[in-house]
């Protein structure tokens, strides 16, 4: 099976504007996760997407969004984008009512200048 | 929501040493416990995982130990390598919820 697999991988914005990604799961899992990486604080949860349906989510502002589609792939946006935005954004799918092992796929390098 | 705290952010031990990682988790209804490594400039990867019936797992030179009463579980690598130089993260998880992470833990292993 491929992996999770997940575009762009690198992207360059300036403060204000906004930016989508994508990730496209596993085939077969239904859910997927975002999360944002930046040194110190780990992996901080942003949302799950579960059957279209947001789930889950983390404490983060407004400007973050995502939604799901049918076939399970999954978009993240961030409007008014800021300096602190700046992240590696990764996202991982998993089965659920199978194991709950989740699975990342590369990740989206932002830089927000 | 689930809180992990996971110590020490960094780690240095010397080739053939053993590491000890050790995580706790706020929720005791969490019940499945992953361990990841992230290399440098790569996607995180389950390592290892061990769910609230268990108390220790073994995989070869990894093992984790869970204390369900105490909420805490360890990361134990043995004869670590300078391959195992990465970041590893503790995880929590419940059904229902998001797998919450750690802020995770810089291991060396100098030659």
């Amino acid at each position: 099976k491929a992996g999770v697999t997940q575009t762009p991988r690198y992207l360059i914005k300036t403060r204000g504007q906004q930016v989508t990604l994508s990730c496209s799961p596993i085939s077969g899992h239904r859910s997927v996760s975002w999360y944002q990486q930046t040194p110190g604080q780990g992996l901080q949860f942003l949302f799950e997407y579960f059957s279209e349906t947001q789930r889950n989510k983390g404490n983060f502002p407004g400007r973050f969004s995502g939604r799901q589609f049918s076939n399970s792939r999954s978009e993240m946006n961030v409007s008014t984008l800021e300096l602190g935005d700046s992240a590696l954004y990764l996202c991982a799918s998993r089965n659920p009512g199978g194991t709950e092992t989740q699975y990342f796929g590369p990740g989206t390098r932002l830089l927000v200048l | 929501g689930e809180n992990v705290e996971q110590h020490p952010s960094t780690l240095s031990v010397q080739e053939g040493d053993s590491a000890v990682i050790k995580c706790t988790y706020s929720d005791s209804a969490s019940n499945y416990f992953p361990w990841y490594k992230q290399e440098l400039g790569k996607r995180p990867q389950l390592i290892i995982d061990i769910r609230s019936n268990v108390g220790e797992k073994k995989d070869q030179r990894i093992a984790v130990t869970l204390n369900k009463t105490a909420k805490h579980f360890s990361l134990h690598i043995t004869e670590t390598q300078p391959e195992d130089s990465a970041v590893y993260f503790c995880a929590a998880f419940q059904a229902g919820t998001a797998l919450i992470f750690g802020k995770g833990t810089t291991l060396s292993v100098s030659s």
